[in-house]
């Protein structure tokens, strides 16, 4: 079984410009997770998904960040303007069911904003 | 503002000893009760998970729920070299505004764990 597939794994960009994150979930698994880790912190839920509908994005900075689950399969995490702050690791995990049982992560993209 | 607390550590311990991680959490509603291990420069892996209060075994490791306390902990005997890694503890509760039929993780900073050989 594939596991969760991310891209790219590494990116460097300037403050202000835009940047966007790729996933894709293990195949069958419902529920899809943007995690955003600062180094020396445990990962930050920012948006989850239930098939195409979002769940909660309480702590989604929704003034630069915004994401998308088309078709209930992939999903796409963009930040635009970055800041210094968003220099982080994005993680994508996903799971059958929202919430319950395990999560499986993806890789991780390694963010320097500078 | 859902909370999850860890020691950050460094926790040392020598190889073959106990290592003992604990895990406090604010949100009573919590449900389940994850352990997860990442190392350095990787993604978090789980390693057990938790729902009744008591003991649960896994091999090398046991995790200890008490929801009166509102309290989780993580021990692993044998500890080996290749246990060294940070220890997420995760705690699950319903997402506010779901009605009760969605949740979510909460993560603490997670402890950095080294066995010295």
């Amino acid at each position: 079984e594939a596991g969760v597939a991310q891209s790219p794994r590494y990116k460097i960009i300037e403050k202000r410009q835009s940047v966007a994150f790729w996933c894709n979930p293990i195949s069958g698994h419902a529920t899809l997770y943007w995690y955003q880790q600062i180094l020396g912190q445990g990962p930050k839920l920012l948006i989850q998904f239930q098939n195409n509908g979002v769940v909660d994005d309480s702590q989604l900075p929704k003034d630069r960040f915004s994401a998308e689950r088309l078709k209930g399969v992939d999903s796409t995490l963009k930040i635009q303007p970055a800041k210094l702050e968003d220099s982080a690791v994005y993680l994508c995990a996903s799971s059958l069911v929202a919430g319950v049982g395990e999560q499986y992560f993806g890789p991780g993209t390694r963010l320097t904003v500078t | 503002q859902k909370e999850v607390e860890q020691n950050s550590g460094p926790l040392s311990v020598p190889e073959g000893a106990i290592a003992s991680l604990n895990c406090t959490y604010s949100d009573r509603g919590s449900q389940s009760f994850f352990w997860y291990r990442q190392y350095s420069g990787k993604s978090p892996e789980l390693i057990m998970f938790i729902y009744s209060n008591g003991d649960k075994e896994d091999g090398r490791f046991t995790a200890q729920l008490n929801k009166a306390s509102q309290y989780v902990s993580l021990l692993i005997r044998d500890s080996q070299p290749s246990d060294s890694a940070t220890y997420l503890c995760a705690v699950n509760g319903p997402v506010a505004g779901g009605g009760g039929s969605n949740y979510k993780l909460t993560f603490g900073k997670g402890t950095l764990l080294t066995v010295n050989p």
